[in-house]
């Protein structure tokens, strides 16, 4: 079974860093790009950025590009999202999904979401 | 970048009716290579991540029950609920994935029971 397991909530001061994790199981993690999603309070989805763990070649929306830095690690099988100096506006759920593979860049699995808390 | 935009808002439906979602996107997902439109959807219930419901525009996901259906090409594009359930009630997003380089989803619609 295919599952992505995403760290618990964090709750942050503005200029703090942050990193958040996301484990990939029941696939071959290095064979599919695996993507983050930002949803601010209320509203709708964002695409951030994607990795591809197999040689870490990484892709970022214009919007996030030097904003959020996306990694992974493919010995254990995580992806990471990380922020070295948060803002309020970076308060958001904040969800890893997996591709299809094979040109198919939809979104097939997704994780239960990181809500990442951003006040001073 | 591709702006996807889906109307309405949000919409509500009496039980066993038809829903009808619109997503339009800025320029064609249509590959002329494969004729495939790069164009998915997805079903975000309240507290929980969004869920694929369909690919290709057209094509269900496993498990996804055949009430569920996608059409459309080129810039249009439609979701329906046949018979509309009360565990339907959710908010929907249709997907680009044609621009590898920035995908990007609409702004969702909300659908309620009437």
């Amino acid at each position: 079974e295919v599952q992505l397991v995403q760290s618990g909530a964090e709750v942050k001061k503005p200029g703090e860093s942050l990193k958040i994790s996301c484990k990939g199981s029941g696939y071959s993690f290095t064979s599919y790009w695996i993507g983050w999603v930002r949803q601010m309070p209320g509203k709708g989805l964002e695409w951030m950025g994607i990795i591809y763990p197999g040689d870490s070649d990484t892709r970022y929306s214009p919007s996030f590009q030097g904003q959020v830095t996306i990694s992974a690690d493919k010995s254990i099988s995580t992806a990471y999202l990380q922020w070295s100096s948060l803002k309020a506006s970076d308060t958001a759920m904040y969800y890893c999904a997996k591709y299809g593979g094979g040109g198919r860049y939809y979104f097939d699995y997704w994780g239960q979401g990181t809500l990442v808390t951003v006040s001073s | 970048d591709i702006v996807m935009t889906q109307s309405p808002d949000s919409l509500a439906v009496s039980l066993g009716e038809r829903a009808t979602i619109n997503c339009k996107s800025s320029q064609s997902v249509l590959y002329s290579s494969n004729n495939k439109n790069y164009l998915a959807w997805y079903q975000q219930k309240p507290g929980q991540p969004p869920k694929l419901l369909i690919y290709w525009a057209s094509t269900r996901e496993s498990g996804v029950p055949d009430r569920f259906s996608g059409s459309g090409s080129g810039t249009d594009f439609t979701l329906t609920i046949s018979s509309l359930q009360a565990e339907d009630v959710a908010v929907y997003y249709c997907q680009q994935y044609y621009s590898t380089r920035s995908l990007t989803f609409g702004g969702g619609t909300k659908v309620e029971i009437k």
